[in-house]
């Protein structure tokens, strides 16, 4: 089955610098890499998704990149912001298939300093 | 915006008490997920669901089940709690689209559970 691998597990970066989080998968068939934020005491939500027929998506101060070949993918946050900080998932899952998972990756708690 | 409201925030039991963690969706999604979230370990999925009174397996379902009665709500049932069961529950829901996992999950809030 699938697995996704996340680092950092935590990453402190000065206001207004970038910061970066990348994902490996295991599974070559997966086609579908969304990103989560955790807002403390918020359940998780979606910021930004990417499918395997594109290697880039980019929304507002945020991008996802997708290497098929390596099997990885970053996020990257540009500009950072203290609403930034918070608790990051990837997660991976194959095509179409009833009993097909998503795989989440066990997360990196940003903390943007001022 | 979708809206998938938990029940409780906290609940605090015993046990071997039977715990009902209840879910319910407001966007007429088909399917529904449980998750507890553990530190360190992430997001592990426990049950879902991608119809009414249709149930799967996720990754550790031991020591839980689930009911789907109606379309919007989920229920996540700890027949007999144990400490082991104290994290926190997440509730998710997610529409049609490109296949149940292929698809973004709408979580609720949580539900901080303590087994004492």
């Amino acid at each position: 089955g699938e697995n996704v691998e996340q680092h950092p597990s935590t990453l402190s970066v000065q206001e207004g610098d970038s910061a970066v989080i990348k994902c490996t998968y295991s599974d070559s068939a997966s086609n579908y890499f969304p990103w989560y934020k955790q807002e403390l005491g918020k359940g998780p939500q979606l910021i930004i998704d990417i499918r395997s027929n594109v290697g880039e998506k980019k929304d507002q101060r945020i991008a996802v990149t997708l290497n098929k070949t390596a099997k990885h993918f970053s996020l990257h946050i540009t500009e950072t912001q203290p609403e930034d900080s918070a608790v990051y998932f990837c997660a991976a899952s194959s095509p179409m298939n009833r009993d097909d998972k998503i795989i989440f990756g066990k997360g990196t708690r940003l903390h943007i300093l001022p | 915006d979708v809206k998938v409201t938990q029940s409780s925030r906290y609940l605090v039991k015993r046990t071997g008490e039977k715990v009902f963690l209840e879910c319910v969706q407001d966007m007429d999604h088909e399917n529904m997920f449980w998750y507890r979230q553990d530190p360190g370990l992430g997001l592990r999925l426990i049950y879902f669901s991608y119809d009414v009174k249709m149930k799967e397996k996720g990754d550790i379902p031991e020591g839980y089940s689930v009911s789907r009665e109606k379309k919007e709500r989920f229920s996540l049932i700890l027949e007999s709690a144990s400490t082991n069961q104290t994290s926190m529950y997440l509730c998710a829901s997610s529409g049609p689209g490109q296949g149940i996992a292929n698809s973004p999950l709408h979580f609720g809030n949580g539900t901080r559970l303590t087994v004492t």
